[in-house]
């Protein structure tokens, strides 16, 4: 069974430092993974789908990067900014035809100002 | 944008009460899912529905659970007779072709007294 862990579980950086969250996962096997943002209370919004054929993908001030056969990815925001707090959630998908999406418990960030 | 809708926000219902959650998903997808996240933990899987059927579901979908496509619009997951542990936020989402990237709701709160 897929089991996916986030570290650190939370962290507080000042504005303007870079944010480093890892996701690690217990089978390589994969298809893709997705990381999303979590608001306190709120749905999952989308930031990046990274497929196991790529090693990394932008958008904007985020990149992710994914080692695959050592079951890791790892989100960067570079600069971060206080509206940059929010629950990093790291989901893996185990097959093309598969959305049984297993996620990890989150890295919970406060960017404090 | 388009956008994955839920309502209710929030649902306060008694324990042995059914419930009917609704979803609108995004207009041209044709995969529909269904997840829940109880509070501090990870969010898990229920249900995944395409052309009409159920094409996988979770441990936890048993047959107090159901979902329906009752229009060509709405997406819904009743459940028959609720218990305590319902209690959760559950998701919607949906996505164009499978391995594609998930677009999530903002939830529905449901809280089983």
């Amino acid at each position: 069974k897929q089991e996916v862990t986030q570290i650190p579980a939370a962290l507080s950086v000042p504005e303007g430092e870079n944010l480093v969250l890892n996701c690690s996962f217990t089978d390589s096997a994969i298809y893709n993974l997705q990381w999303f943002r979590q608001d306190p209370g709120k749905g999952l919004t989308s930031l990046l789908l990274i497929q196991s054929s790529q090693r990394e993908q932008t958008s904007g001030r985020l990149n992710a990067s994914l080692d695959k056969s050592s079951g890791r990815s790892t989100l960067y925001i570079a600069a971060s900014q206080p509206g940059d707090s929010a629950t990093y959630l790291c989901a893996v998908r185990p097959g093309r035809g598969n959305n049984r999406l297993a996620f990890g418990k989150g890295n919970q960030v406060v960017v404090i100002p | 944008e388009p956008e994955v809708t839920q309502t209710p926000s929030h649902q306060v219902t008694q324990m042995g009460q059914e419930v009917i959650l609704r979803c609108v998903p995004i207009s041209n997808h044709l995969y529909f899912y269904w997840y829940r996240q109880i509070l501090g933990q990870k969010v898990e899987f229920l249900v995944s529905f395409y052309n009409n059927e159920i094409s996988e579901k979770s441990e936890i979908f048993d047959d107090q659970f159901s979902v329906e496509r009752p229009d060509g619009s709405n997406f819904t997951l009743k459940i028959r007779s609720t218990k305590l542990e319902d209690s959760a936020m559950y998701f919607c989402a949906s996505s164009n072709l499978p391995g594609l990237e998930l677009y999530f709701g903002p939830g529905t709160r449901l809280t089983v007294l």
